[in-house]
């Protein structure tokens, strides 16, 4: 069965540059949702999209921005990175927003140096 | 507000049962879960129980939910060295107009099977 896809799988960045990372979700998929996991830490929700619409607000910072484009992939925009970035980003999708399963990518292991 | 609890370690022998404890305060919670992530892995969702239910089993795994108490548990019975691993509690909750909010999760329990 397909699942989530994430891209790239790791990304190695200096200080105050920006990053892009993309998700594919389950085919069928209209609702993505975007996890930081910092080192030993549980994932945390940073934000998600429904149809192409912001859905619900996390811990994002302002210096992040995301969207969800008409084919349901969803793209997480870092700029002005931290060493504190430095994380697993997980991506994952569901149904719809009333179906409770949420599936999750493998993870963009981000490192910033 | 919302917190999920849980302990940070298990150790059991392969053969055994496990269980795995969780906690969470945010009474207006739907559906707990549990996820388990493998070193350097994404998370897998294991299994997950409405808050209207008490018990769910699928196959080795048993949830185990007391609602009064607000206390989750996870059986895995017949443990393999395979099942070594973090296991993560979340919960989610029903939005105003219904959708599903995002996940809360707890610290996760590491569990080491000894062979």
């Amino acid at each position: 069965a397909a699942g989530v896809i994430q891209s790239p799988r790791h990304l190695i960045k200096e200080k105050r540059e920006t990053a892009t990372l993309k998700c594919y979700p389950i085919p069928r998929h209209d609702t993505v949702y975007w996890y930081q996991q910092g080192p030993g830490q549980d994932p945390q929700f940073l934000i998600s999209f429904y149809e192409k619409m912001q859905s619900d607000k996390g811990s994002i910072p302002d210096r992040f921005s995301a969207q969800q484009f008409s084919d349901y992939h969803s793209e997480l925009n870092m700029s002005s990175l931290e060493l504190g970035d430095s994380a697993l980003y997980f991506c994952a999708s569901s149904l719809s927003r009333v179906v409770h399963e949420q599936y999750f990518g493998p993870g963009t292991r981000l490192t910033v140096t | 507000g919302e917190d999920v609890e849980q302990s940070l370690f298990l150790s059991v022998r392969e053969g055994d049962s496990s269980v795995i404890n969780c906690t969470y305060t945010d009474s207006s919670s739907t559906y707990l879960y549990w996820y388990k992530q493998e070193p350097g892995a994404g998370l897998q969702l294991l299994t997950y129980i409405f808050s209207n239910m008490d018990m769910k089993q699928d196959q080795r795994l048993t949830v185990l939910l007391n609602k009064k108490d607000k206390h989750l548990s996870l059986r895995i019975a017949d443990t393999q060295t395979g099942d070594s691993a973090i296991y993560f509690c979340a919960e989610t909750y029903q939005n105003y107009g219904g959708s599903q909010g995002n996940l809360i999760f707890g610290k996760g329990t590491k569990l080491s099977v000894k062979p």
